[in-house]
């Protein structure tokens, strides 16, 4: 089966410009997950939605970052500016049921440098 | 909150031979799940293992194995037979039931030949 696809794999942007990700996960799983993961730490939820509703955003910077599931499917997110403690690597990830313990799948993340 | 505790930040290991990478969390719940990933450069994450916490036998996939201690709060990985392709990031990571995912800092294997 196809995993779950990301792009783009690394983007370089200036502070204070706008940058989106994209992830499509795998067919029929209906829980997605975006994921930063700054250099020498753990990956940190930053948002979990079930088929297109948010389950938990709680750690999502929500004044310069959002996202998006339409349709249950596919996934943006968005960060507008961007600030130099936003380089990371963000991965999306996603399982079939609607439940944590649950194997996730992941994808191959994107690396976003900010200058 | 949950945390969870990798005190290894860097691990090295002689081809063919057997390693152990530890993991400790905090928790006051009795069910939960723990899981060991495993990041190659390639960033993609892939599950190497899977606890449940009401079960008492530790979990085994061929070469991998868990020393889970429930009282101890504690979770290690043993790689058994270690192979140039487990260089790797290794995190350890907890959830309870409806809860987020929470991960350790993880611990660097590299495999040596």
């Amino acid at each position: 089966e196809a995993g779950v696809a990301q792009s783009p794999r690394y983007k370089i942007i200036e502070k204070r410009q706008s940058v989106a990700f994209w992830c499509n996960p795998i067919s029929g799983h209906a829980t997605l997950y975006w994921y930063q993961q700054i250099l020498g730490q753990g990956p940190k939820l930053l948002i979990q939605f079930q088929n297109n509703g948010v389950v938990d955003d709680s750690q999502l910077p929500k004044d310069r970052f959002s996202a998006e599931r339409l349709k249950g499917v596919d996934s943006t997110l968005k960060i507008q500016p961007a600030k130099l403690e936003d380089s990371a690597v963000y991965l999306c990830a996603s399982s079939l049921g609607r439940t944590t313990n649950e194997k996730l799948f992941f994808g191959s993340g994107t690396q976003l440098s900010v200058l | 909150a949950q945390t969870v505790t990798q005190s290894q930040p860097e691990m090295s290991v002689q081809e063919a031979e057997t390693v152990t990478l530890s993991c400790t969390y905090d928790t006051s719940e009795n069910n939960y799940y723990l899981f060991w990933y495993k990041q190659p450069p390639s960033r993609q994450m892939i599950l190497v293992i899977r606890q449940e916490a009401y079960k008492q036998q530790n979990a085994t996939e061929n070469r991998f194995s868990v020393n889970f201690q429930k009282a101890a709060k504690s979770f290690s990985l043993k790689i058994s037979d270690s192979q140039l392709g487990d260089t790797a990031m290794y995190f350890c990571a907890f959830t309870k039931y409806g809860n987020k995912l929470v991960f350790g800092a993880g611990t660097i294997l590299r495999v040596k030949s």
